[in-house]
């Protein structure tokens, strides 16, 4: 299995402002990535964070507005960047395994947007 | 790209009634989720399956590749079942796609 710790659970943000969000996994995983769901939606794939190469970025979703870090195999960022109310949503990582296919998700990340 | 149908999107039931949430998808899947997601937002996998049928304790979970179509059965509801159950499908190597989600509310 995989532990994922995923800051912070929640935050109230002004308009204008930045968000980053941090995932930290207890063991090294090949590729992790991040999900935007709306209020009453489904998750959406923002982006796919390989460790050492830039992100791929889902249509729709643009590197200025989420830039996404990867440090290492074990730890992923995610800004949301120039914040408005309809960036309000519920924002998780999430990681694959090489050769484990069962998904492993962070608690999420709950953003409103004032 | 898959399509995810669940059903029912909400549901309300009674503890310790049988509970069924329904998945179908239009594309052929390498592997099926179902997940929990509870109020603050967390997601927890519930199971994976690629065929047949998996339990965990009350839980049940079937697929049937040919129709393109899962289940999760829940027996003797609690209300601490209380979640929104997701299902999310994987084609080989390409990133899950999910469902909605079915909100369960199990009253006393």
């Amino acid at each position: 299995s995989a532990v994922i710790s995923q800051k912070p659970s929640r935050d109230i943000c002004q308009r204008g402002t930045s968000l980053t969000i941090q995932c930290q996994v207890d063991s090294q995983v090949t590729m992790m990535f991040w999900y935007r769901q709306q209020p009453g939606q489904s998750l959406t794939l923002i982006a796919t964070a390989n460790q050492g190469s830039e992100a791929t970025y889902e249509s729709g979703f643009v590197i200025d507005k989420f830039p996404i870090s990867r440090p290492n195999l074990t730890f992923s960022t995610l800004t949301v960047s120039n914040l408005s109310p309809e960036d309000s949503s519920i924002y998780l990582c999430s990681v694959d395994r090489t050769g484990v296919t069962e998904a492993f998700f962070g608690q999420g990340t709950r953003l409103t947007v004032v | 790209k898959n399509e995810v149908e669940q059903s029912p999107q909400n549901l309300t039931a009674q503890e310790g009634e049988f509970i069924t949430i329904n998945c179908s998808y239009s594309v052929g899947i390498s592997a099926l989720h179902w997940l929990q997601q509870h109020p603050g937002g967390g997601i927890v996998s519930l199971f994976m399956l690629s065929s047949g049928k998996k339990k965990h304790g009350r839980l049940i979970a079937t697929i049937n590749i040919q129709e393109k179509h899962s289940s999760l059965h829940i027996t003797a509801s609690h209300p601490r079942d209380s979640a929104v159950y997701i299902c999310a499908v994987r084609s080989g190597n390409t990133p899950l796609v999910f469902g909605k989600g079915t909100r369960l509310s199990v009253i006393a």
